[in-house]
């Protein structure tokens, strides 16, 4: 069972907005910076968020995504097929001194 | 422009230990760490490790402290990471990735492309 807990799949049609959520504790997310990843299936995953709300070069301003207390999220507004793939969070966790990563959440666009 | 390209599949018998090796050029090799994280087949990212290619420290997941050794050569830009005593459960595809911070507590960016290790009789 994951540390950060994600939902595992969400959905929306096209140029709908999704929010995607990352729950964990005082431990990991409470005390360090949150990452954000994509994996399109069959590829590595791409860094799409670091530092909780900054986007990497090259990732659309469609995708935000912010911290508070205990928990993540990341949005994706106007939503585009392209967008299917898995997101995974991730951050440092302190009490287990390991990087830990959430299930996953499988976004649908339909 | 920065890339970490990962040695080709492998398949071992249970009991087996396997050697990734990840290629690193575009970047000065010595001002990253390097990750190790593994996906079963159809399942999420568990990270395995992290290596400072400066001083060769190391830190590891719980879980896979005895059975992995990983490993940075700085003339050759390249890190290694073995898993020894293989059982079915260790089918994976493995990444390597770079990491700006060797606290751990930094993003992966980029990944390589991975490498599927198999394991069966």
């Amino acid at each position: 069972q994951s540390v950060l807990i994600q939902p595992p799949s969400a959905s929306g049609t096209p140029g709908q907005r999704v929010t995607l959520s990352c729950s964990g504790t005082s431990s990991n997310i409470g005390t360090n910076t949150v990452n954000w990843y994509q994996q399109v299936p069959g590829t590595a995953p791409k860094l799409l968020i670091y530092s909780s709300n900054q986007r990497s070069s090259g990732v659309p301003d469609r995708f935000s995504a912010s911290k508070s207390g205990t928990s993540a999220s990341l949005a994706i507004r106007g939503l585009q097929s392209g967008d299917e793939a898995d997101y995974y969070c991730g951050t440092w966790d302190d009490s287990l001194s390991a990087y830990v990563f959430g299930s996953g959440t499988k976004v649908t666009v339909l | 422009q920065v890339q970490l390209v990962q040695s080709e599949p492998e398949v071992k018998r249970p009991g087996a230990s396997v050697r990734v090796t990840c290629k690193a050029s575009g970047y000065t090799f010595t001002l990253y760490s390097i990750a190790w994280v593994r996906q079963v087949p159809g399942e999420g990212l568990e990270w395995m490790g992290l290596i400072s290619t400066y001083n060769g420290k190391t830190k590891f997941a719980q879980r896979f402290q005895d059975r992995v050794t990983l490993s940075a050569d700085t003339s050759t830009t390249t890190a290694h990471m073995e898993l020894r005593n293989l059982t079915s459960d260790d089918t994976a595809i493995y990444f390597c990735a770079r990491v700006e911070d060797y606290s751990g507590n930094s993003d992966f960016d980029p990944w390589g492309q991975g490498t599927l290790v198999s394991v069966s009789s």
